[in-house]
């Protein structure tokens, strides 16, 4: 029952590098979401997709991009990273978007950039 | 605009003490769903509750007690006799009903001593 698994875990960066961390759900949900999360901020939504095949800015878009890649999967770019993109990075998903459902989260991505 | 209060930043009480921990939210639906996460040493993001926003019926869940009050906009969050295990951060978080958007407060870290 695996849920929302997200890869990497852990990941070191230099600055200007590039990534995408990866994240899959098998509940069949409709919307997923990204999520950073920093110390005394509580967690921001990058982006999130209501459902297969759209894509929405949420709070803090800047430097990132997504891809819906099918219902299951929901990955978020970083193209040249940041020091201030460090963060715990947090997947989600929930029945739909505009429902009352809660969303279940992933594990968390630890990005440190250097 | 959406918001969500947790003015507690960290709380520190001794084993088997009732803890309450604040949430405050604002909002300008009259439609919206609130919801309590904990966050455990270990990382990940585990589903509490979910409160709607026309249902003021308190709850209980074992040592776990929410009190909603419409009148007052908070949804606050009691453990009765904690124990060790219940030192983590606990979020509370907005969602209004003509939105994607899960709005999260800042989170309050509990700690448990034995």
């Amino acid at each position: 029952n695996a849920g929302v698994t997200q890869t990497p875990k852990f990941q070191v960066l230099k600055t200007g590098q590039s990534m995408t961390l990866q994240c899959a759900q098998d509940m069949n949900h409709n919307s997923m979401y990204w999520y950073r999360q920093d110390p005394g901020m509580g967690l921001r939504l990058i982006y999130y997709s209501a459902s297969e095949g759209t894509t929405d800015k949420g709070e803090v878009p800047n430097g990132y991009n997504v891809s819906r890649l099918n219902k299951r999967e929901f990955s978020l770019r970083l193209e040249s990273a940041a020091p201030s993109q460090t963060s715990v990075y947090f997947c989600a998903s929930s029945t739909g978007g505009d429902s009352n459902q809660p969303q279940h989260f992933g594990d968390g991505t630890r990005l440190s950039i250097l | 605009a959406q918001k969500v209060t947790q003015a507690q930043t960290e709380i520190s009480v001794v084993e088997k003490e009732d803890v309450t921990l604040d949430c405050v939210y604002e909002t300008r639906d009259t439609t919206y769903y609130l919801f309590w996460y904990k966050q455990p040493p270990s990382g990940e993001l585990v589903f509490l509750i979910r409160r709607n926003s026309f249902d003021e019926q308190n709850e209980i869940s074992g040592r776990y007690s929410w009190n909603f009050q419409k009148s007052t906009s908070s949804f606050n969050f009691t453990i009765t006799a904690s124990q060790v295990v219940d030192s983590a951060v606990y979020f509370c978080a907005l969602k209004e009903d003509s939105s994607y958007k899960l709005i999260f407060g800042s989170g309050t870290r509990l700690l448990v001593r034995p």
